[in-house]
């Protein structure tokens, strides 16, 4: 009963370094999406697919890029991490209509 | 705009006190699904509930409810008797379709209910 599988679970950056965030879920659904947990702000979306090959931009997508070659995997990119990316991040994913399982969640911090 | 707003940021009370937390959300489609997750300090969001918009029916499982009215676009859920292990953020989401026809959930800020013993 795998679900999404996030990782990693927590992360330090120096500011200006590059990470992956992964993602990979194995319930065959279309969608996946990574969003931002800041306080007192919710969930934020910051990317979104909608099936492999296809992507498309959220609520607050500067400085993140993602890609989705397969159904399974959806990775999230920080190109050059900055401090106001520290966050708590989860991926998503689900099928329309239905309910959205979340990965674990990995905590971000960049100093 | 917000698409779903939950105006109470947080709530306390004392254990055995109902507790109603509100949902309110904005769409234009006919077509749209509802949802509240809770959130317990371990971090993990946990799946609560899914409504679609054609199911206007209340929803009971145990001491939790979901009152849908999409006269006033609410979707409130109520705990009865509350407990402390109910403490935890509790999220609303709305899934609609978005740029490109999909649905994919925008969620509210989140109320913090605290349940003092």
């Amino acid at each position: 009963n795998a679900g999404v599988t996030q990782t990693p679970k927590f992360q330090v950056l120096k500011t200006g370094q590059s990470m992956t965030l992964q993602c990979a879920q194995d319930m065959n659904h279309e969608y996946m999406s990574w969003y931002r947990q800041d306080p007192g702000m919710g969930l934020r979306l910051i990317h979104y697919s909608v099936g492999a090959g296809i992507t498309d931009q959220g609520e607050v997508p500067n400085g993140y890029n993602v890609s989705r070659s397969t159904t399974e995997d959806f990775p999230l990119r920080l190109l050059s991490a900055a401090p106001s990316q520290t966050s708590v991040y989860f991926c998503a994913s689900s099928n329309v209509g239905g309910e959205a399982f979340f990965g674990q969640g990995t905590r971000l911090t960049v100093v | 705009a917000q698409k779903v707003t939950q105006a109470q940021t947080e709530i306390s009370v004392v254990e055995k006190e109902d507790v109603t937390l509100d949902c309110v959300y904005e769409t234009r489609d006919t077509t749209y699904y509802l949802f509240w997750y809770k959130q317990p300090p371990s971090g993990e969001l946990v799946f609560l509930i899914r409504r679609n918009s054609f199911d206007e029916q209340n929803e009971i499982s145990g001491r939790y409810s979901w009152n849908f009215q999409k006269s006033t676009s609410s979707f409130n859920f109520t705990i009865t008797a509350s407990q402390v292990v109910d403490s935890a953020v509790y999220f609303c989401a709305l899934s609609e379709i978005i740029s490109g026809g999909s649905y994919i959930p925008t969620f509210g800020r989140g109320t913090s209910l605290i349940v003092h013993p």
